[in-house]
């Protein structure tokens, strides 16, 4: 079946530094999705793509949707205590290869020192 | 408030037993999805229905069973609860092309 590698698994920085995480896959993708997780919550979403080399922002957040439908990933700038948490990139395929399931990456846990 | 509620919180149950967790959304999604998730295993797809009564398998649906006899309720039952099944249960809805909304989740243990 279809798989996401995502990477790092974890991430230890200083507050106020850049972060980069990336989904890879093997197979094509019409959608990518990047998801953050707080403890004890659900996930939520981040950013979403659509298009082969969409690049998006939200707030410091910034991600793409490579231009082979296979990566994405995730930028965000200036870390904040708030931004802990483990993030989740996510793939769609077309309805044919699953219906309108979501296949996610193991998820970059993400630990800030002040 | 709009959105998805999932019930109980918390769960404590010993194995063998039958346990429900409730599932409830306010947008009238057509598509829902139970996921389950565990420390080194990601969110892991257990079941997910298209439609009111309209359900299919996930990645890891052996020992669950669904229903959806109504757009707004997803409930998922351990028919037989085990150790293995201890883990944080996810429920989501899903609008669009793939943005899924996600409830706080549901902490289930079996002793």
């Amino acid at each position: 079946g279809q798989q996401l590698n995502q990477s790092p698994q974890s991430m230890f920085i200083q507050e106020g530094e850049d972060v980069s995480m990336n989904c890879t896959s093997s197979s094509i993708f019409n959608t990518w999705l990047w998801y953050k997780q707080d403890p004890g919550e659900g996930p939520v979403l981040l950013i979403a793509l659509y298009k082969a080399g969409e690049l998006t922002s939200n707030g410091r957040l910034t991600a793409q949707f490579g231009i082979t439908r296979k990566d994405s990933f995730l930028n965000i700038s200036a870390s904040i205590p708030s931004d802990v948490g483990i993030y989740f990139c996510a793939g769609r395929g077309d309805l044919i290869q699953g219906a309108q399931k979501l296949v996610f990456g193991q998820g970059t846990r993400l630990t800030i020192n002040p | 408030d709009a959105g998805i509620t999932q019930s109980p919180r918390y769960k404590i149950t010993e194995t063998g037993r039958q346990v429900t967790l409730m599932c409830h959304q306010t947008w009238s999604h057509s598509y829902m999805f139970w996921y389950r998730q565990d420390l080194g295993h990601g969110l892991r797809l257990i079941y997910y229905s298209a439609a009111a009564d309209i359900t299919d398998k996930g990645e890891v649906p052996d020992g669950y069973v669904v229903s959806r006899s109504k757009t707004e309720n997803f409930p998922l039952t351990l028919e037989s609860a085990t150790r293995s099944q201890t883990s944080v249960y996810f429920c989501a809805s899903m609008r669009g092309y793939g943005e899924l909304f996600f409830g706080e989740g549901s902490r289930l243990t079996v002793l």
